[in-house]
């Protein structure tokens, strides 16, 4: 199992609507969780970080987490075609206090 | 205030070729990482360090080794080069007990042939 699993995609979405991507960890320790994007050629710039279970808003990002459930997700409202790019999840674990990220999800949103 | 830098941006290495690639920061982070990216895909932990004279191996460290004499460097170092290590390279660091925002350098575009 890896450490931090995302779906691959492409997530195609229309302009205006809401994308939402997921995002699963194994180590149950895991503390700090972050979400970043990558646009094509560049290096990843943080989004979100969040930190403990529940919903965390900044603009049109949304991140919930729930540790129970090893599970962290992000919302994108009102996508814009700017927000075209691969979304990494990124966990901060509590083995040997790394930073995993996950395979990262590309989004596609279509005007 | 450059924050993290890495060099060079792009290099072709020959198989069986050594290189360096350079890390350096200025916002006196304890926590740095390496990581290779290949096409289409996420980052893989290579090595990372948690502070002056202590580096630990990530998920593909083998083919590469690290050294953390200061806190400001972090060099990564390929011997003996092979395709397979054809990806892009990023040096990243994180503050305080690693809990927070990880800044990232450029990248590294690195091609085995």
């Amino acid at each position: 199992q890896k450490e931090v699993e995302q779906n691959s995609g492409p997530l195609s979405v229309p302009e205006g609507a809401i994308a939402s991507l997921n995002c699963t960890y194994s180590d149950r320790g895991s503390q700090s969780f972050f979400w970043y994007r990558q646009y094509s050629g560049k290096s990843p710039e943080l989004i979100m970080s969040i930190y403990s279970n529940g919903d965390k808003e900044d603009g049109r990002f949304t991140a919930q987490l729930n540790k129970a459930s090893q599970y962290v997700s992000l919302l994108i409202r009102d996508s814009q075609p700017s927000d075209s790019a691969t979304y990494l999840c990124a966990v901060r674990g509590a083995a040997g206090n790394k930073l995993t990220f996950g395979g990262g999800t590309r989004v596609l949103v279509k005007p | 205030n450059a924050g993290v830098t890495q060099t060079p941006k792009f290099r072709i290495l020959k198989i069986g070729q050594s290189m360096t690639l350079q890390c350096t920061q200025d916002m006196n982070h304890n926590y740095m990482y390496w990581y290779r990216q290949d096409p289409g895909m996420g980052l893989k932990l290579i090595y990372y360090s948690v502070g002056a004279g202590i580096t630990d191996k990530g998920e593909v460290p083998n083919g590469y080794n690290v050294s953390r004499s200061t806190t400001e460097d972090f060099p990564l170092r390929l011997e003996l080069a092979a395709p397979s290590q054809t990806s892009v390279y990023f040096c990243a660091t994180q503050g305080g007990s690693g809990g927070t925002e990880a800044f990232f350098g450029q990248g590294t575009r690195l091609t085995v042939v």
